[in-house]
């Protein structure tokens, strides 16, 4: 079945840590998407990229980074420079970045500073 | 600048009882709207979306939602209300013209449903 997987589903953090979240599809999109869920707040989008080797920082970026070395994988890393980095973290692919298809999201990530 | 607000925080309907939840949004071009469910610590599902044409999008699960560019709302509907529809609910805004067709999505409306 085609999808999105993020892994892991639970994570826990070390203040003063980086950690990465695995984000891979196998639909065959164009465009991925980070975004970030606190309670009362929605989604705000962290970075996305349309197409491989390309990004671009989304509202929340400061104290992430991420890559896309492949169509397929678009890993999130959240830095130490991240203050508050307890969330869940949901990424998201559609065919093209243009907004005119529907996005597919992954079960989420949520990650706790411990 | 481009938003999504959704007013109500939280509702409670009773089972078999008729539901609409509210969303407003702005953004000077043609919109193109979704209405996505969350369960609790899951993904987001697409319920229904509308990029043009008739105003009036019917989705998965009984849902339709209604466009109204005068009042610039893409309320969602439910003739009758299943327990099983209790999740939370998101009303997004996709970015056109060089955006990346990112997502700005509202704060999110609570459903609980009373048996």
């Amino acid at each position: 079945d085609g999808g999105i997987t993020q892994s892991p589903k639970y994570l826990f953090r070390k203040e003063g840590q980086n950690v990465t979240l695995s984000c891979e599809q196998n639909l065959n999109h164009d465009a991925m998407y980070w975004y970030r869920q606190d309670p009362g707040q929605g989604l705000r989008l962290i970075y996305y990229s349309q197409i491989v080797n390309d990004f671009q920082k989304g509202d929340i970026a400061e104290g992430y980074s991420v890559s896309r070395e492949k169509k397929e994988s678009f890993p999130l890393t959240v830095t130490s420079a991240q203050k508050n980095p307890t969330a869940f973290y949901l990424c998201a692919s559609s065919i093209t970045g243009e907004g005119d298809t529907e996005a597919f999201f992954g079960q989420g990530t949520r990650l706790t500073v411990v | 600048a481009q938003s999504v607000t959704q007013p109500d925080i939280h509702i409670t309907v009773s089972e078999g009882a008729s539901l609409e939840l509210r969303c407003n949004y702005s953004y000077g071009a043609t919109p193109y709207l979704f209405w996505y469910v969350q369960s609790p610590g899951q993904g987001l599902q697409l319920l229904l979306k509308y990029f043009s044409g008739d105003t009036l999008v019917q989705g998965i699960k009984g849902f339709e939602a209604e466009f109204k560019r005068s009042q610039s709302s893409f309320n969602l509907r439910k003739p009758s209300v299943h327990w099983s529809d209790a999740a939370e609910y998101f009303c997004a805004v996709a970015l056109l013209y060089n955006q990346g067709g990112k997502l700005i999505f509202g704060q999110g409306t609570e459903l609980s449903v009373k048996p």
